[in-house]
């Protein structure tokens, strides 16, 4: 159980364009889903938290209007990167929680964005 | 505010060989502790957590880590190293049960050598 799907796995697109990432909890419902962005040889980085039906939260320093996100649905959220340059190069991953007390997060396993 | 520290951004160890890699934590409350696994190019999966209870946790693939409160600690511990468990592992606290965010650690590179 528990499973946490992102689609795609890999994408590469010309700088300018913009490419969407979804994130889908396949077994269970998340009530919140986080969006996060790894660099290489580095620990995760917290862009934002989503709750299904509201506005998502953006940490500081993440630009809300390049990193587009959309909590639709209790088993679905989409990062949508408007405007890819090279520099939003980088592997994002998704986590979900179900809203259990323990505050677990289960993992996406991540897309690998490459704009060219 | 809470924290953690993984010291040691790399650890290397000896086929068969014990695992320790560190975990310090800061947290003005009880925390729920956790430490997740990523393989290259993969996402995160989660080896054990301590949220209450029995202070010595259990995980998968022959991992266990033991909360020390006293010492605001977290190990991560294998008896006998094998070449599969060479990865990048994340020490992760959640404080605060009104939302979900983790705080992480900056992650421990396991290099198992032949």
């Amino acid at each position: 159980g528990a499973v946490v799907s992102q689609h795609p796995s890999w994408v590469i697109c010309k700088s300018g364009t913009s490419v969407k990432i979804e994130c889908r909890s396949l077994d269970f419902q998340a009530t919140t889903m986080f969006w996060y962005r790894q660099f290489p040889k580095q620990s995760l980085m917290l862009m934002a938290t989503s709750n299904e039906g509201s506005k998502a939260t953006y940490e500081q320093g993440v630009e809300k209007d390049k990193f587009l996100i959309n909590h639709a649905s209790l088993t679905l959220s989409t990062l949508t990167v408007t405007s890819a340059h090279p520099e939003d190069s980088s592997f994002y991953i998704c986590s979900a929680s179900s809203g259990g007390s323990y505050n677990e997060q289960f993992f996406g396993p991540g897309t690998r964005l490459t704009v060219l | 505010a809470q924290s953690v520290t993984q010291l040691g951004s790399h650890v290397s160890v000896s086929e068969g060989a014990l695992v320790l890699l560190r975990c310090n934590y800061s947290s003005s409350v009880p925390p729920y502790l956790f430490w997740y696994v990523q393989y290259p190019n993969q996402g995160l999966q989660l080896l054990l957590k301590y949220t209450t209870g029995a202070t010595l946790v259990k995980g998968i693939n022959g991992f266990e880590a033991e909360f020390k409160k006293s010492e605001t600690s977290f190990h991560l511990t294998k008896p006998s190293a094998h070449m599969s468990d060479a990865a990048e592992y994340f020490c992760a606290v959640s404080a605060d049960p009104s939302n979900y965010q983790l705080i992480w650690g900056a992650g421990t590179k396991l290099i198992i050598k032949p």
